[in-house]
């Protein structure tokens, strides 16, 4: 089955407590992102990559690390996460060709920073 | 910051025809208008895009005016399952264009 995977999908965790959120994709797809969302502000885009150690900042990367050294996976990394980070994290791809059509977003992850 | 302006929610009796309309009014010429939906606690869906006038598919139909500064989303007698934050985008489709932008989206509100 085509999808995006997330890990973990909840995590509660205390402030300065470095954290990686994985995501796996089994589309191939070259263009991969990570958002946020939070309540009244729609989502918001962190990080970007559209290949394979290639990646760009979205609209709010600041707290947050990226990497991409395999296709398949995007991981998100909270070096020192603070409580303004608490939030509902996804994960999405799309094949670069076709990142104006369709976007797969993952099932999200919702953390919370103490 | 959002490209586009859509109404922040709508209420819906079951079995009508729903309308959603986005305001874009900076549109680039090679943006194409993408929808998607979203169920609470989960990610969102792609629904439709298109770049000129109407496009439809098993979900829904999207009217796009000749000026492009204005897109309709429209959805068939609705169900109570369609209630849902829906949001309209712009995308570009050139090179280098990867950065999705959402807004605050529409709540469609579904009454029985």
């Amino acid at each position: 089955e085509a999808q995006v995977t997330q890990n973990p999908r909840y995590l509660i965790t205390v402030t300065g407590k470095k954290l990686t959120v994985t995501c796996s994709q089994n589309m191939n797809h070259e263009y991969m992102s990570w958002y946020r969302q939070d309540p009244g502000l729609g989502l918001r885009q962190i990080y970007y990559s559209m290949n394979v150690e290639v990646t760009d900042k979205g609209d709010v990367p600041e707290g947050y690390k990226v990497s991409r050294k395999e296709k398949r996976n995007f991981p998100l990394i909270l070096e020192s996460p603070s409580p303004n980070q608490t939030s509902l994290y996804f994960c999405a791809s799309s094949a670069r060709d076709r990142v104006y059509n369709e976007q797969f977003f993952g099932p999200g992850t919702r953390l919370t920073v103490l | 910051l959002a490209k586009t302006t859509q109404p922040i929610s709508m209420d819906s009796y079951e079995g009508q025809e729903v309308n959603i309309t986005c305001s874009h009014n900076n549109i680039a010429t090679n943006d194409y208008i993408t929808w998607y939906q979203q169920f609470p606690s989960q990610g969102p869906r792609f629904i439709i895009q298109g770049y000129k006038t109407k496009v439809t598919n098993e979900v829904a139909s999207l009217f796009i005016p000749a000026d492009r500064k204005s897109s309709t989303l429209s959805l068939p007698r609705v169900s109570l399952s369609d209630t849902a934050v829906y949001y309209c985008l712009e995308v570009g489709s050139g090179a280098g264009s990867y950065q999705l932008t959402f807004g605050k989206g529409t709540k469609l509100s579904v009454i029985p």
